[in-house]
């Protein structure tokens, strides 16, 4: 059972560049979560989807800054016009959404956004 | 929404010591409380978690404990090797739904 998987590892680019970062969760899992990590400090909330759904995007930035996970394929975190504020590691995280362990969340590997 | 906060921010052990890191929480409501362990560069790992119906729970060398009443849960790691040094991190339920909001984290050493 494939752990959730996010794409590309490393992203750089330049300021004013578009990012775009995909997440695959877990097998039969079907939330999906947003993280963001500055260097030395912690996890910081952005979104939580179910497929199709924006549950909660109160963590996310209102511009520049926007989610899905659509019925078929993995979420996507996009970021327009990146800043070098934007740079930082971007988790993926996904729980079950039923059953006992409803809401373990596991995490993906993270990609680093590095912007120029 | 879910304020968690986590102390030490640091904290240096001697390998077979005992070490202990501790959070509390806002919302009487919360019903989960899981702790990660990342390691430089590495993605957060779930190590251990609690829901509110137990009051502690361990596996293996790692425990947590919850208070309800005070708000706050604690990790304990016993017999402390150099491979458990990374940061660690406590989590609480954001508006008690799915989403979590994590501590800042504590910084654990083990010296040989």
């Amino acid at each position: 059972n494939a752990g959730v998987m996010q794409n590309p590892r490393h992203l750089v680019r330049r300021r004013g560049q578009e990012a775009r970062l995909r997440c695959s969760p877990m097998k039969g899992h079907s939330h999906v979560y947003w993280y963001r990590q500055l260097p030395e400090e912690g996890l910081k909330f952005m979104v939580y989807l179910q497929k199709e759904n924006i549950i909660d995007e109160s963590g996310m930035p209102k511009e520049r800054f926007s989610a899905e996970f659509p019925k078929e394929g993995p979420s996507i975190l996009r970021i327009q016009q990146v800043v070098r504020g934007d740079s930082a590691a971007y988790f993926c995280a996904s729980s079950p959404g039923r059953g006992i362990a409803y809401n373990e969340q596991f995490f993906g590997p993270g990609t680093r956004l590095t912007v120029l | 929404g879910e304020n968690v906060e986590q102390h030490p921010s640091t904290l240096s052990v001697q390998e077979g010591d005992s070490a202990v890191i501790k959070c509390t929480y806002s919302d009487s409501a919360s019903n989960y409380f899981p702790w990660y362990k990342q390691e430089l560069g590495k993605r957060p790992q779930l190590i251990i978690d609690i829901r509110s119906n137990v009051g502690e729970k361990k596996d293996q060398r790692i425990a947590v404990t919850l208070n309800k009443t005070a708000k706050h849960f604690s990790l304990h790691i016993t017999e402390t090797q150099p491979e458990d040094s990374a940061v660690y991190f406590c989590a609480a339920p954001k508006d008690s739904g799915y989403a979590l909001n994590f501590g800042k984290g504590t910084s654990l050493l083990v010296t040989p």
